[in-house]
Formats: structure tokens, C-alpha cells, sequence
């Protein structure tokens, strides 16, 4: 089974500034890793995902994440924060073949202080 | 191309009852999974349906219940209704050989 953990439920961070949040998983088996976006009172969107190959991976909105298979980490980096960048954001994994369950972390509530 | 819809946006239901919550996947799309996000939780993962089959089911008693149809749109079912039943509800299609969701806004439910 995969497991997702979020270390920080809630993350403020002044206007343009960068901003990190964490994301550590654990899985026996290769894993597939997501972020997604949830503003208030609307679903989910897709920030960016790994899926293999290079460790880097840059999504939209100016956002990038690094998969660290030896630390099991997949944090969340933004060089210049803006205040619609004000949202939940959440973490997930799946086992690294088809299209298998997501498994979501608790989240974490990025607030924007202008 | 057209994304995932879900109806009705919100709902309000009585303890007891029984409620059917309607996902139209994204054109293309032949797999629909079901997630419950609580307040203040992460979604959780109810079922997945796969070309009209379940193709596997989280932590969820049988009183939740889903269908596919073979346009691809899907269902989801609960009965007797607990207050706990109100959360979240988002449906989530993909495809073959396509990695990861597209989810819809999500049906927000509360039981009285």
C-alpha cells in the first residue's frame, strides 16, 4: 500500500517570495506522483506529475517539483509567489503502472500575505 | 475538448436516505474513479469503474455503490445515509495510456 505525507497543513508566505511544500511517500513498489491545485469550492486541478525519467518536472503556473527517490520525497517549489497562487494543494501517489487509485496526502493550505 | 462534469453541485439529503450523484467523464476517457474529500481532509478513494466493471474499491461499506455506462458516464449511489456521509464528492476519468486524472468540480452533499 502507498501512503502521502504532507508536513505542513498550512504554509504562509509573503508576495513574491518562494515558497516549498513538502511532500514524502512511501510505497514497496515504483510509484507514480502527483500535485494538484484546489481552490475554494472547486475540484481538483493538475499542477504537474513524474511519471519517470528526468527528476525534475515543471508544471503550470510557474511551479516545479523534484522527485528524490533515495529521501522518497516529491516537494513543491515556486521561485515568486502571487496571491492567486492562494489555494489547498495536495499531494498524490499511485503504483507506477495503468491507471491505479490515487492516494492523497492531507494537504496543505497555502495563504498569500500581500 | 469537454472536461469532467458532475451533477448536482450541491445537495442536502435527511439521515436515512438515499442519494445518486451523476459524472460525465471527459471525452475520450474510458475510467471513472469516485474520491470522498471530507472538510479539511484529503480525497479518499471509493471505487473505480473501468469500461462498466469495478476495477477496485477503497475502504467504503457496500451501502456505496456505483455504475458505468457504456457512453462512459458514471454513478454514484449511497443508501442509508449517515451524517459522516456529508463531504465532497469528485469523480475523476482518465484513459489508456494516459497517466494520472482529470477531475471534476465535485457534488457537495449534506446530510441532515
Amino acid at each position: 500500500a502507498q501512503s502521502v505525507t504532507q508536513l505542513d497543513s498550512q504554509v504562509p508566505v509573503f508576495e513574491e517570495a518562494p515558497v516549498e511544500l513538502r511532500c514524502n511517500y512511501s510505497s514497496s513498489v515504483s510509484v507514480y506522483l502527483f500535485w494538484y491545485v484546489q481552490y475554494p469550492n472547486q475540484g481538483l486541478q493538475l499542477l504537474l506529475k513524474y511519471l519517470s525519467g528526468s527528476t525534475l518536472v515543471k508544471g503550470i503556473n510557474g511551479f516545479e517539483a523534484e522527485f528524490n527517490k533515495s529521501q522518497t520525497s516529491f516537494h513543491l517549489r515556486k521561485p515568486s509567489v502571487h496571491i492567486s497562487d492562494t489555494a489547498e494543494y495536495f499531494c498524490a501517489v499511485s503504483r507506477g503502472f495503468g491507471n491505479e487509485k490515487l492516494t492523497f496526502g492531507t494537504g496543505t493550505r497555502l495563504t498569500i500575505i500581500p | 475538448e469537454t472536461g469532467v462534469t458532475q451533477s448536482p453541485t450541491h445537495l442536502i439529503k435527511t439521515r436515512g436516505q438515499q442519494v445518486t450523484l451523476r459524472c460525465s467523464s471527459q471525452s475520450g476517457h474510458n475510467t471513472v474513479s469516485w474520491y470522498q474529500q471530507a472538510l479539511g481532509q484529503g480525497p479518499q478513494f471509493i471505487f473505480q469503474y473501468y469500461r462498466e466493471e469495478e476495477n477496485g474499491r477503497g475502504n467504503f461499506p457496500p451501502r456505496f455503490s456505483g455504475l458505468q455506462f457504456p457512453n462512459y458516464s458514471s454513478e454514484l449511489n449511497v443508501n442509508a445515509l449517515e451524517l459522516d456521509d456529508s463531504a465532497l464528492y469528485l469523480c475523476a476519468s482518465s484513459g489508456t495510456g494516459i497517466k494520472g486524472y482529470t477531475f471534476g468540480s465535485g457534488t457537495r452533499l449534506t446530510v441532515v
